[in-house]
């Protein structure tokens, strides 16, 4: 099974401040990865699939790269909205694998 | 617009069962995988299960497999989980997920608001 792992599991930000989040797969898995937003006692939000495309109606702030097996969220200027955790997710051969999260709270 | 409201979450003692169940709308449901994701009390997310979109393959979680079984029911656009012997280590918010897949990768583009099931004598 490929195993997904995140870092930083916790990251401390200011609002303007752009954050990077890096997810790493035990092997590669080209550009099938996908990152969600949960917020407490929510639903998670699809922001990105395939690696790089941004979901309708996600703010162009957000932006997924990466290919093979690392892969990075970047927010650019983040936003009062923004403070959540995020989950990166893998698909391979109807095993779906998501990592650990990271959680962005307020400096 | 599209909905997924799941219904059947509770209290259940250990070894019992029960049936969760998502009503879809706002789509056309026979057109799509569906998943059951959870999530275990302040931790990450996993995923359970998924049926194809006519219900001909199912596939599970090895933490599940021989315990639950997923279905759908197409002429009532609603998707089940049957969890069976059920353990403490399945407490968890259940969530159902719509699963478009593009160019061979699939991933959850909606979610239903989560129904928690918690397991304990």
């Amino acid at each position: 099974d490929i195993q997904m792992t995140q870092s930083p599991s916790t990251l401390s930000a200011s609002v303007g401040d752009r954050v990077t989040i890096t997810c790493r797969a035990s092997q590669s898995i080209s550009s099938w990865l996908a990152w969600y937003q949960q917020k407490p006692g929510k639903a998670p939000k699809l922001l990105i699939y395939k690696a790089s495309s941004l979901e309708s109606g996600v703010p162009a702030r957000f932006s997924g790269s990466g290919s093979g097996t690392e892969f990075t969220l970047t927010i650019t200027s983040l936003q009062p909205d923004d403070f959540a955790t995020y989950y990166c997710q893998q698909y391979n051969s109807y095993s779906f694998t998501f990592g650990p999260g990271t959680k962005v709270d307020i400096k | 617009q599209v909905q997924l409201v799941e219904s059947g979450g509770g209290v259940v003692q250990p070894g019992r069962s029960l049936r969760l169940s998502c009503a879809v709308s706002g789509f056309t449901f026979n057109s799509y995988g569906m998943h059951w994701v959870r999530q275990a009390p302040g931790k990450g997310l996993e995923w359970v299960a998924v049926i194809w979109y006519d219900g001909s393959s199912k596939y599970y979680a090895d933490s599940v497999k021989g315990r639950f079984t997923i279905s759908r029911d197409n002429s009532k656009n609603t998707l089940f989980l049957q969890m069976n012997s059920l353990r403490a280590e399945d407490t968890a918010v259940y969530y159902c997920a719509r699963v478009p897949c593009s160019g061979g990768f699939c991933y959850f583009d909606y979610w239903g608001q989560g129904t928690l099931v918690t397991v304990s004598s």
